[in-house]
Order: C-alpha cells, then structure tokens, then sequence
C-alpha cells in the first residue's frame, strides 16, 4: 500500500527566511502525481504546487518549489522569503492509479514575526 | 461563483443520533470524496464517488453512509454505529483523474456529546 510520511510534525522559522519540509512516500507504481495542499487556521485546503512524477524538472510556484528525486521516493517543498501568511499546516499528498490522493499526517509550519 | 458548500459550519449532536452532513458543488466535477480530519492525523479518506449512483469505501468507512443521486450532491451520514464521531470533516472534488488537484470544501466541525 502507498504511504506518505512527513517527519516533522511542527517547524518554526523567522519571517523572509527558508524552510524546507520534508515528505517521503512508498509506492511501486512509476507514475504517478504529488501534491502540497496548505491548510491555513481558516482550516480551508489550498493547493500549493503539484508534480508530475514523469516530468524530471521540479514545480515552481513563486515562492514555493519542490525538491522531487523519484529515485529517494522523496519530495519537498522549499518556501523562500516566508511570510506570516505561509502559516499554516502543510500536506503532503500522493496520487496514483486509483482516483483517490494519500495524504500524510500534516507539518504545522510557525511564521514568527 | 464555482466552488464547494457545507452546511452547517457547525454541528451538535447528542449520542444515538443520526447526523448528515452536506456537501454541494457546482464546479462539474464527476469525482467527490469525504474525509476526516482529527488532530496529528491528517486527511483519511471516508467514502468517494467517481460518478452518479455509485461509490467506494474509503480507509475509515465503518459508521457512515453516503448517496450520490446527483452529480451535485455528496451527502455523508454518520450514523450512531460511529464509535468516536466527533472530528473536522472535509469534502473535495475534482475532475476524474488522479493527475487533477482536489477542490475542497470550507468543513463541517461535528461534535457528539
């Protein structure tokens, strides 16, 4: 069965640095999609950047891009110049054959002023 | 406006009820999903639908039931077999596909008492 596993549960960092959080995740298939939704304490889901596990060049989105190595099974995203805005629980998610995304249990990610 | 509805933002319920939750959206999407959301758990997948009159168990699906008679229209029922039912529960939709993002709804918060 496919997992995602993010291995920080909470980060905190000033504003207009970097962060980086880190996803991995299991499968056996070759292609397949990755997501990053973003969960704000409004609690509503946003997509930040997606991946298509065929295309070798990494997603950009303004400040967010992803680090994706198909080979490590691991996939994270970069947020350069935080902003207190970018406060909020981040997802990882993985989609593959079937019509359903896996989701791994959550970074909740600290803007400090 | 295109987007996802649920109703209500909040819901109380004493033990023993029933409870349904809504879930509409007006986007044209063939594929609509529930999930929970607990803390530290992330999303878990409850029941989805791909098209009309038909539909899936997802990982969590014991205690609740759904019908999807419209394309519109996603309904999830907690029914009292739900052990532990109090949670945030989000529904999402998306074009049929995996390689399509997920469009989600605002939440419904439930608690059972």
């Amino acid at each position: 069965a496919q997992t995602v596993t993010q291995s920080q549960p909470e980060m905190s960092v000033q504003e207009a640095e970097t962060v980086t959080l880190s996803c991995t995740y299991d499968t056996s298939e070759s292609n397949y999609y990755l997501f990053w939704y973003k969960q704000p304490p409004s609690r509503q889901m946003i997509l930040v950047i997606r991946q298509e596990a065929y295309k070798q060049q990494n997603a950009t989105e303004n400040r967010f891009s992803v680090n994706f190595q198909k080979a490590a099974k691991s996939f994270s995203l970069k947020i350069s110049d935080s902003q207190l805005g970018d406060t909020a629980m981040y997802f990882c998610a993985f989609a593959d054959r079937d019509d359903k995304i896996i989701f791994g249990k959550g970074t909740r990610l600290h803007i400090l002023p | 406006d295109g987007g996802i509805t649920q109703s209500p933002k909040y819901l109380f319920r004493k033990e023993g009820q029933n409870v349904t939750l809504s879930c509409e959206q007006n986007l044209n999407h063939d594929a609509m999903y529930w999930y929970r959301q607990d803390p530290g758990q992330g999303l878990r997948l409850i029941y989805y639908s791909q098209i009309v009159n038909d539909f899936q168990k997802g990982d969590i699906a014991e205690g609740y039931s759904v019908s999807r008679e419209k394309k519109e229209s996603f309904p999830l029922t907690v029914t009292s077999a739900q052990k532990n039912p109090t949670a945030f529960y989000l529904c999402a939709s998306s074009p049929r596909g995996v390689s399509y993002e997920q469009y989600f709804g605002p939440g419904t918060r439930l608690t059972v008492t």
